[in-house]
């Protein structure tokens, strides 16, 4: 299996401040369509996870510009420009390239 | 397009459960659907997947153990869990997927999730 690894598991932000987080996978997302299979999704308190960013760095409908994704092949990040208070949660990468998708371990956004 | 899982509840080590996602707003057969589950306190685990084509794969840990079909006339998937330890203790989600060429895909709908406790 592809292991995801995440970092930092928590991040506290400030609000009106930028935050990133990082997601490595042990193995090429890189298809050789060009594409980057590695997703994002946020977990709200008390909700489901809902997709943010898909195909690396491509914005899923209805989710605000000041999101962000970016990097290829094992290296990928997520920034948020100015983070607001309901951004928090816990944000996972996923890879989509090998049959058994597998997430990372998650980071945790809370507010200073 | 809503996802809506039932079926979890309390079961006893070596016992079974079936659970149930009935969606609407899409047909089941037209996407790939998946069950994710995610134990109390940790984080996102995918369990199955079940195909256009009616293909379905499961994660080691549950391979021969859980089932997953689907009913195109009833718009659902069903996930049927045989021999279920503590370990199985989550909640499972139910998606939507969106295949990539060559890969599974990502997951643009998730339903609200259904809680199974192994215990005895």
């Amino acid at each position: 299996d592809i292991v995801m690894t995440q970092s930092p598991v928590s991040l506290p932000v400030t609000p009106g401040e930028p935050a990133a987080i990082s997601c490595r996978s042990s193995r090429s997302l890189l298809h050789s369509n060009g594409k980057n299979y590695l997703d994002w999704y946020v977990q709200k308190p008390g909700q489901s996870p809902q997709l943010l960013i898909y195909l690396g760095s491509n914005r899923a409908s209805g989710v605000p510009d000041r999101f962000s994704g970016s990097g290829s092949g094992t290296d990928f990040t997520l920034e948020i420009s100015r983070v607001e208070a309901e951004d928090v949660g816990v944000y996972y990468c996923m890879q989509g390239l090998q049959l058994a998708v597998t997430f990372g371990g998650g980071t945790k956004v809370e507010i200073k | 397009v809503q996802l809506v899982e039932s079926g979890g509840g309390l079961i006893q080590p070596g016992g079974s459960l079936r659970l149930s996602c009935a969606a609407s707003g899409f047909s089941v057969s037209s996407n790939f659907m998946s069950w994710v589950r995610q134990a109390p306190g940790k984080g996102l685990e995918w369990v199955s997947v079940i195909y256009s084509g009616g293909v379905s794969y499961y994660t080691e840990s549950v391979r021969g153990r859980f089932t997953l079909s689907r009913d195109n006339s009833k718009n659902s998937i069903y996930l049927q869990m045989n021999s279920l330890r503590v370990e199985d203790t989550a909640v499972y989600y139910c998606a939507r997927g969106q295949k990539y060429v060559g890969g599974p895909g990502h997951f643009d709908s998730w339903g609200q999730g259904t809680l199974v406790t192994v215990s005895s």
